[in-house]
């Protein structure tokens, strides 16, 4: 079976750093994706892991522990445009599957 | 620059009714996807394709159905749409990453949506 778990919501503090958490169980594994997605638009591609450790990209980075069957997405330096969802994803042999998403509401 | 077209962008359906969205896209993807999502659910998968002339069911695939004739197109057909149905449709497509060394990361790109409603 595949399981994707994430916070269904986070709030944070504009210039501040929030970690968002995502653990997972699938039958394979051949990636981790993390998507951003704003209120009415579509997702768009934030970061990927496929081998352990971390990977930086300015203010995102993105962690994967393979044999925990963890990830978190780090930003940093917040901003009002970073409240969106923050959907994980997995790559499950060919095909993407999504955890829920985490709403992350940034205030000033 | 198209990237991923999907049509229409908003449809009203009467239960029963049966239904085409279209999805192309112009990147010469092997991959592509039909997601819905719905209030607190995320993204669910329906049916994917690794090419043309291949399809397969994703999580939720009832009701559904799919073909790939050419590398381009991915439409997405609903036999006799249900209230349940109702949802927003997200096609999306990638490259297909083979090892993880090759530099593709196989990332998804997403059309900008359909919203459908079943009375």
């Amino acid at each position: 079976g595949q399981n994707i778990d994430q916070p269904t919501e986070m709030t944070a503090t504009e210039g501040a750093i929030v970690q968002i958490n995502c653990t997972y169980q699938t039958s394979g594994f051949n990636g981790l994706f993390w998507y951003q997605q704003h209120a009415g638009e579509a997702p768009t591609f934030l970061s990927y892991n496929v081998l352990d450790g971390l990977e930086e990209k300015g203010r995102f980075s993105s962690f994967l522990s393979r044999s925990k069957g963890y990830s978190y997405l780090l930003l940093k330096e917040l901003q009002m445009k970073d409240s969106a969802s923050y959907l994980c994803a997995v790559r499950d042999i060919s095909k993407l599957i999504f955890g829920a998403g985490t709403r992350l509401a940034v205030h000033p | 620059n198209a990237g991923v077209t999907q049509t229409p962008k908003f449809q009203v359906l009467k239960t029963g009714q049966s239904m085409t969205l279209q999805c192309a896209q112009d990147m010469n993807h092997e991959y592509m996807s039909w997601y819905r999502q719905d209030p607190g659910m995320g993204l669910r998968l329906i049916h994917y394709s690794v090419g043309a002339g291949i399809t397969d069911q994703g999580e939720v695939p009832n009701g559904y159905n799919v073909s790939r004739s050419t590398t381009e197109d991915f439409p997405l057909r609903l036999l006799s749409a249900a209230p349940s149905q109702t949802s927003v449709y997200f096609c999306a497509s990638s490259a297909i990453a083979e090892t993880s060394r090759n530099g593709v990361t196989g990332e998804l790109f997403f059309g900008e949506g359909s919203r459908l409603t079943v009375l």
